[in-house]
C-alpha cells in the first residue's frame, strides 16, 4: 500500500532557528501533498496544500513566509519553519494523494514530526 | 463541504462491537463519507469510505442510512489497540483539491 515517510520524527531547536521537515511518498507519486499541524488535545488543522512544481496554497491565517513549503519533485515536499518560536511547537503531519487516482479522495498520512522550540 | 457531528467520546468493552455514529445531514449527492482514526501521537490512518452503499473491509464496516444523512462505523471486535480518535469526514470525490478538513472526532476508549 501507499506509504508516506516524514523526517525527522521529532526535533528540538532553539528559538530563532529554522527547521526543515521532509515528507516523502515512498512507493507512489504525489502531485499534491497536504501539511497539517496539531496542538495537544486538539484536532488536525490544515495549513497548506503543496503542489509539485508550483507555489503552495495556504489556508487562511497561516503565514506563508513563516512556513515555507517546497514541492520540488513528485515524491518530496518540505516544510520549513523559519525563525521558530516556542508557540510554533506542535505536531506537524503531512499527507499525500497518489497521482492519477480516480474516485474518492483517500489520503495517506505520515507518522508526524514533533517540533519543540526552546 | 458538509459538516459532520460526532459524539466527543465513547467507551467499548474489549471483544465487543464498537459502533461510532456520525451525522451529516447536509451532505450532497456527490460527497463521500470517509473515516480515519488517529492513535495517540501518530498520523491519521485511513479506515474506510463510502458513497451510498454499505461498505466492509478488513478493518471495519460502514453503514450509511438510505437518506445519507448519517452513518455508523462498526469495529466488529474491538481490541485495546483500537483505542483512538475516530474522525468522520464528508468530502467530494475526485476532481477537486482533495484536502480533508478534520473535526473534533470521537475518542474511543476500549476497556479490558
Amino acid at each position: 500500500g501507499a506509504v508516506v515517510s516524514q523526517h525527522p520524527s521529532w526535533v528540538i531547536c532553539k528559538s530563532g532557528t529554522s527547521v526543515k521537515i521532509e515528507c516523502r511518498s515512498l512507493d507512489f507519486q504525489a502531485t499534491t501533498m497536504f501539511w497539517y499541524r496539531q496542538f495537544p488535545k486538539q484536532s488536525l488543522m490544515l495549513m497548506a496544500t503543496s503542489n509539485e512544481g508550483s507555489k503552495a496554497t495556504y489556508e487562511q491565517g497561516v503565514e506563508k513566509d513563516k512556513f515555507l513549503i517546497n514541492h520540488a519533485s513528485l515524491t518530496l515536499s518540505t516544510l520549513t519553519v523559519t525563525s521558530a518560536h516556542p508557540e510554533d511547537s506542535s505536531f506537524y503531519i503531512c499527507s499525500a494523494r497518489a497521482s492519477g487516482r480516480t474516485g474518492a479522495n483517500v489520503l495517506t498520512f505520515g507518522a508526524g514530526s514533533r517540533l519543540t522550540v526552546l | 463541504d458538509a459538516k459532520t457531528t460526532q459524539p466527543p467520546s465513547m467507551d467499548c468493552a474489549e471483544g465487543r462491537a464498537a459502533n461510532l455514529p456520525c451525522n451529516h445531514s447536509t451532505i450532497s449527492g456527490n460527497e463521500y463519507v470517509y473515516w480515519y482514526r488517529q492513535i495517540h501521537s501518530q498520523g491519521p490512518q485511513y479506515i474506510i469510505h463510502g458513497l451510498k452503499n454499505n461498505e466492509t473491509n478488513e478493518m471495519a464496516s460502514l453503514i450509511i442510512t438510505e437518506d445519507r444523512k448519517s452513518s455508523t462505523l462498526i469495529l466488529p471486535h474491538a481490541t485495546l489497540r483500537d483505542t483512538a480518535v475516530y474522525y468522520c469526514i464528508v468530502r467530494l470525490g475526485s476532481g477537486n483539491t482533495g484536502k480533508l478538513i478534520f473535526g473534533q472526532g470521537t475518542t474511543l476508549q476500549v476497556k479490558p
